[in-house]
């Protein structure tokens, strides 16, 4: 069965800290990958998503992910956080040849100190 | 902008007591689905609908949970009895059909069984 594994459940950082956190999934044929946030007290927010093309994907709010296919990673990066990006971060994967099934990870708590 | 509505927003029951969690998805998305979030973890599918057909329910224990979408517009999600490892958060989400990959959330609805 595919899975996705997120490494770091938690991780703390100091504002303008430069951030990475990983994905890795397990699906060797074509996939579509995503990263959703959500915010406390609010709802899971698509942050970037890659389907094809240039394996480095912008997303909101300074985001950025690379698709490494040899590695089956989709890493999630920003360059200098803010306490604003306090939030739990979610990994999540397509397999296209089983429909739009969605398989997340297990999530990345992240809080940015002031 | 359109979002995906859920309600309630929180509901407590007592064991063996019958809940139901009701969802709208957004305006013309043909695709719903159904998602459990156990406090820790990612999202885990238990329904997806394509206007009012079932289209994967293979998560879904269908001896206490049921589904319909009898418009194929808005769908309820009832769990007949509830048990105590049934609190979860009960998250909806919705998709088009000319971008079936990207999922929009709802807040969800957050089920404590006492």
């Amino acid at each position: 069965a595919q899975s996705v594994s997120q490494h770091n459940h938690h991780v703390i950082l100091s504002e303008a800290a430069s951030l990475e956190l990983g994905c890795n999934y397990s699906y060797g044929g074509t996939v579509n990958l995503f990263w959703y946030v959500q915010y406390p007290g609010q709802h899971l927010q698509l942050l970037l998503k890659y389907f094809s093309g240039d394996p480095l994907v912008k997303g909101i709010k300074g985001f950025e992910a690379e698709f490494i296919k040899s590695k089956f990673s989709f890493n999630l990066r920003k360059p200098s956080v803010q306490w604003s990006d306090t939030a739990e971060y979610f990994c999540a994967v397509i397999n296209n040849n089983a429909g739009n099934m969605l398989t997340f990870g297990g999530g990345t708590r992240l809080m940015v100190k002031p | 902008e359109a979002e995906v509505a859920q309600s309630p927003r929180y509901k407590i029951t007592e064991k063996s007591q019958a809940v139901a969690f009701w969802c709208d998805p957004i305006s013309g998305h043909a695709t719903l689905y159904w998602y459990r979030q156990i406090l820790g973890q990612g999202p885990e599918l238990l329904v997806q609908f394509q206007d009012e057909s079932v289209v994967d329910d293979s998560q879904l224990p269908k001896d206490r949970f049921s589904a319909e979408r009898l418009k194929g517009v808005d769908s309820t999600l009832k769990i007949q009895p509830a048990e105590l490892g049934d609190s979860a958060m009960y998250l909806c989400a919705s998709s088009s059909r000319t971008s079936e990959e990207t999922q929009y959330f709802g807040p969800g609805t957050r089920l404590l069984v006492l």
